[in-house]
């Protein structure tokens, strides 16, 4: 199956700092990337859809500024939680899906998820 | 009412018993339909995906999709307490879009 990455996988930060995570597609070609949130004992909360070269698109309540993402190559977009606060902590996950060797992936592959804890 | 219904549970079993997950849904323009597991901290892994009626077997895991009844099920053959997690279902339109997820069912296999 299709393989996702995430880094950092936690991370710890103080109040007001901006962090970043990378999540990365090792094996096939992101053509998009999504990007939720989790609450413990919650479901996935979708944030942002990707597509290479485009800017994302985010959903009803997400701070687009706040949460700035970046999809500049096939196997990479980047999440930046700018001036983070303590009610930003809560677990990232990104997805992706896109084509292997020429065939469409179908649906979606996640990575590992990065766990932010604001101080 | 949520476009993708799952009962939370938990749902707790005896190890090597049936499991049986279901998901219900409203939109009849929903194709694809996937089973997710995940472990606590970690991400969702892909369990099952199809797009058609019927049933899909692979090992232990049956996937079943009753569009007519908007209604999918999964089962788990031989559980074990590696099976203990929380089941996702996610639903789409189409291959590449947005997944709409149910609320998951936590699932404990006693040993």
């Amino acid at each position: 199956g299709a393989v996702v990455s995430q880094h950092p996988s936690r991370v710890i930060c103080k109040s007001g700092t901006s962090v970043k995570i990378e999540c990365r597609s090792l094996d096939f070609q992101a053509t998009t990337m999504f990007w939720y949130r989790q609450f413990p004992k919650k479901s996935l909360m979708l944030m942002a859809t990707s597509n290479e070269g485009s800017k994302a698109t985010y959903e009803q309540g997400v701070e687009k500024d706040k949460f700035l993402i970046n999809h500049a190559s096939l196997t990479l977009s980047t999440l930046t939680v700018t001036s983070a606060h303590p009610e930003d902590s809560s677990f990232y996950i990104c997805s992706a899906s896109g084509f292997t060797s020429g065939t469409h992936t179908d649906t979606q592959y996640f990575g590992p998820g990065t766990r932010l804890t604001v101080l | 009412q949520k476009e993708v219904e799952q009962d939370p549970g938990p749902l707790s079993v005896p190890e090597g018993a049936i499991v049986s997950l279901n998901c219900t849904y409203s939109n009849s323009a929903f194709q694809y339909f996937m089973w997710y597991r995940q472990y606590s901290r970690k991400g969702p892994e892909l369990l099952m995906y199809t797009y058609s009626s019927g049933n899909k077997e692979d090992g232990r895991f049956t996937a079943q999709v009753d569009k007519s009844s908007k209604y999918i099920s999964l089962f788990i053959r031989d559980s074990q307490p590696s099976d203990s997690a929380t089941y996702l279902c996610a639903i789409t339109e189409a291959a590449g879009n947005k997944l709409t997820f149910g609320g998951g069912t936590r699932v404990l296999v006693k040993p």
